[in-house]
């Protein structure tokens, strides 16, 4: 059974600029959670898709965008970066929405300059 | 108002001594779940269980056992005999359903744990 996959592991990016980060969902899961977490706190949610539509989204400005493709995976997008957007982010999926565990992948450390 | 604490911000212990994560939560919900992670340095979070507001027996799964008590509105986690593999930051979560039924995870802002050798 192949885990929760992201990519890519580390990225470098310049304050204005736009990033897609990448997921692929553990094999039978159809839900996929986003969440960022910055040096030192727990992960904040930032929003969830189910069967490709956007299911719930936590207080995150809406240059934070995401996208659930047919096979389930997701991409997670920020435009207009910031200082404040440097941060590890989790893609985590579960079997669906109901509040099964959430399973994460490794993380996309992302560092604004 | 959902909210999770560990106050705990740090622990240091000797390999073989026990050691227990305390998770205090707050929710408005009768209807609620309870997890716990494991964030090692690599970054991943591993799931280590999950718990439903209804169900208050206490679990234990090896060196591990969790024990929930709503009336303190606590799930405290316990490691038996502590091991370095066991350094790592664990973090408490949340979940209840949200309006829009989403159920997303509240975490604390997590323990780190450093077992010495």
């Amino acid at each position: 059974e192949t885990g929760v996959t992201q990519s890519p592991t580390h990225l470098i990016k310049t304050r204005g600029q736009q990033v897609t980060l990448r997921c692929s969902s553990q094999s039978g899961h159809n839900t996929v959670s986003w969440y960022q977490q910055a040096l030192g706190q727990g992960p904040q949610f930032i929003f969830q898709y189910y069967r490709e539509e956007e299911n719930g989204r936590g207080n995150f400005p809406p240059r934070f965008s995401g996208l659930q493709f047919p096979n389930y995976s997701s991409e997670l997008n920020v435009n207009a970066l910031e200082l404040d957007d440097s941060a590890l982010y989790l893609c985590a999926s579960s079997l669906d929405a109901r509040n099964q565990p959430q399973h994460f992948g490794d993380g996309t450390r992302l560092s604004i300059l | 108002a959902q909210k999770v604490t560990q106050a705990q911000t740090e622990i240091s212990v000797v390999e073989k001594e026990d050691v227990t994560l305390d998770c205090v939560y707050e929710t408005r919900d009768t209807t609620y779940y309870l997890f716990w992670y494991k964030q090692p340095p690599s970054g991943e979070l591993v799931f280590l269980i999950r718990r439903n507001s209804f169900d208050e027996q206490n679990e234990i799964s090896g060196r591990y056992s969790w024990n929930f008590q709503k009336s303190t509105s606590s799930f405290n986690f316990t490691i038996t005999a502590s091991q370095v593999v066991d350094s790592a930051v664990y973090f408490c979560a949340l979940s209840e359903a949200e309006m829009d039924s989403s159920y997303k995870l509240i975490f604390g802002s997590g323990t780190r744990l450093l077992v010495r050798p």
